[in-house]
């Protein structure tokens, strides 16, 4: 159980494209849904939080109009990065937990974004 | 500030065993979290301690002493797919999971 898929797993696109990536918890209702970018032998960071139906929580330095964020239902969040450019290139994983905030987070298999 | 420390890099032999340690300092403590991540992967959850002492999952065991900060994470009967880099995790008072920069741990033959 507990099986979040992430879709696509890899884009090559040009600077100045928009990028959509979509998380979903295919086995169950994910009240939480979190979205990291992680650099080359570098740790997760965590960009932003988003409960269902609300708006995002963003963290500190993370663009909230250039990383947009929606989590429509219990089982689909989605990632849009705006305007692409270069610098955006990294490896985007997005993470699900189901009810109560000591559960763990479960990842999808996370998506390689190259801007050209 | 908040902080999780565990060693950058180890390397250990097939069939050995290993423990991966992870100290930590937060504002408050809702649990402890061991993930492995391959190289160019996602995370994938291995266990979570959120009360002192030993659980055992198979040939992973993890460890928690809260008194102390301190957790580790016991490999036993190494195999070359272990090779990966072991991430521990922290939830604070707020509930908001702190991560280590991750142990690359290498397993040779």
């Amino acid at each position: 159980g507990a099986v979040v898929s992430q879709h696509p797993s890899r884009v090559i696109c040009k600077s100045g494209t928009s990028v959509k990536i979509e998380c979903r918890s295919l086995d169950f209702q994910a009240t939480t849904m979190f979205w990291y970018r992680q650099f080359p032998k570098q740790s997760l960071m965590l960009m932003a939080t988003s409960n269902e139906g609300s708006k995002a929580t963003y963290e500190q330095g993370v663009e909230k109009d250039k990383f947009l964020i929606n989590h429509a239902s219990l089982t689909l969040s989605t990632l849009t990065v705006t305007s692409a450019h270069p610098e955006d290139s990294s490896f985007y994983i997005c993470s699900a937990r189901a009810g109560r905030e000591v559960e763990p987070q479960h990842f999808g298999d996370g998506t390689r974004l190259s801007i050209l | 500030g908040q902080n999780i420390d565990q060693p950058t890099e180890m390397t250990a032999t097939e069939g050995a065993i290993v423990q991966i340690n992870c100290t930590y300092q937060t504002s408050g403590f809702n649990g402890l979290f061991w993930y492995q991540q391959h190289a160019g992967e996602a995370p994938t959850f291995l266990s979570y301690n959120v009360l002192d002492g030993l659980e055992e999952k198979g040939r992973f065991s993890s460890f928690l002493s809260r008194s102390k900060g301190y957790s580790y994470l016991l490999l036993k009967e190494l195999q070359m797919k272990d090779s990966a880099s072991y991430l521990c995790a922290v939830k604070d008072s707020n509930y908001q999971l702190i991560w280590g920069a991750g142990t690359k741990l290498i397993i040779k033959p």
